[in-house]
C-alpha cells in the first residue's frame, strides 16, 4: 500500500551559493539553541550552538543568528557544497526543562553542483 | 575515539512482540538520552539517564516503553507488545555531563519497523 510521511520543508541552492536555513522557536526561556545536521542513515551531528544572550555566532563556514523578539533562529552556510546536503535540525535547551533538548521539524537541503 | 553505537541497525518485528534496543555511549559520559524519530520529523525526547540519580522518563509515551542503564554505561530501551505506530528511528545520544548544557553526541540509530 501507498505510504504518507510528512513533508520536510526544502531549501535547493547551486554549489557555491550560500544558504539560509531558518527555524521559528516558542519557549522564550531557552538558553541555549543548537543547530545539527542530519545525513540520511546517520544520527544528528552537531554543528553550531548559541547561547541567548548573543545574537550572532560564526563558525567554519557557519553563521548563526537569534532574534529573540520575533524568535527566530538562522543557519547560513556560506559557499555551499554538495557535501552539505542533509536534513538540519534547529534545537533549544532550556535549563527549567530539565537536560533534554526540542527539536524543530527540520529543513532538507539540497545542493546541486 | 569511539562514538555512540547503537544496536541492531534495523530491527523487523511483528506487531504484539517484545524489542529491546541497545545504546553503547561514549566511554566516560555521564549522561544518556533515548530519543525517537518518526519518518520525516523532528527527535523526540524520551527518557534521560544522569550517573546514579532516577531517570527522567517524562518522555516515555506509554507503560509499553521502558529503559535501563547498567553500571551508568549500556542503556537497553525496551518496547513490550509492540504496535504499528512504534515504527521509528530510535536515537541515542551521551553527553560529559549531565547538569546544564552539554553538546550531545548521537548514535546512528535504529530503525524499527512493527508489521
Amino acid at each position: 500500500g501507498e505510504s504518507v510521511g510528512l513533508h520536510l520543508p526544502t531549501l535547493s541552492v547551486q554549489e557555491g551559493d550560500n544558504s539560509i536555513i531558518n527555524c521559528a522557536y516558542s519557549n522564550s526561556a531557552s538558553d541555549y539553541f543548537i543547530w545539527y545536521k542530519q545525513e540520511s542513515g546517520k544520527g544528528p551531528q552537531f554543528i553550531i550552538d548559541i547561547r541567548s544572550n548573543m545574537d550572532k555566532r560564526q563558525g567554519q563556514r557557519v553563521t548563526v543568528l537569534l532574534n529573540k523578539t520575533v524568535k527566530h533562529l538562522s543557519l547560513q552556510i556560506a559557499a555551499t557544497q554538495p557535501g552539505d546536503s542533509a536534513v538540519y535540525f534547529c534545537a533549544e535547551f532550556s535549563e527549567t526543562s530539565g537536560s533534554r533538548l526540542t527539536f524543530g521539524e527540520g529543513t532538507q537541503l539540497t545542493v546541486n553542483p | 575515539g569511539a562514538g555512540v553505537s547503537q544496536s541492531p541497525s534495523n530491527k523487523v518485528t511483528e506487531k504484539g512482540k517484545d524489542v529491546e534496543l541497545r545504546c553503547d555511549p561514549i566511554s566516560g559520559h555521564t549522561a544518556l538520552y533515548w530519543y525517537r524519530q518518526s519518518l520525516g520529523q523532528g527527535l523526540e525526547f524520551l527518557i534521560y539517564f544522569q550517573g546514579n540519580s532516577a531517570p527522567d522518563k517524562s518522555g516515555l509515551p506509554s507503560d509499553r516503553f521502558s529503559a535501563e542503564r547498567t553500571g551508568g554505561s549500556v542503556s537497553t530501551l525496551t518496547i513490550q507488545r509492540t504496535q504499528q505506530e512504534d515504527s521509528a528511528v530510535y536515537l541515542c545520544a551521551s553527553s560529559p555531563l549531565g547538569e546544564g548544557y552539554n553538546e550531545q553526541f548521537f548514535g546512528p540509530g535504529t530503525r524499527l519497523t512493527v508489521l
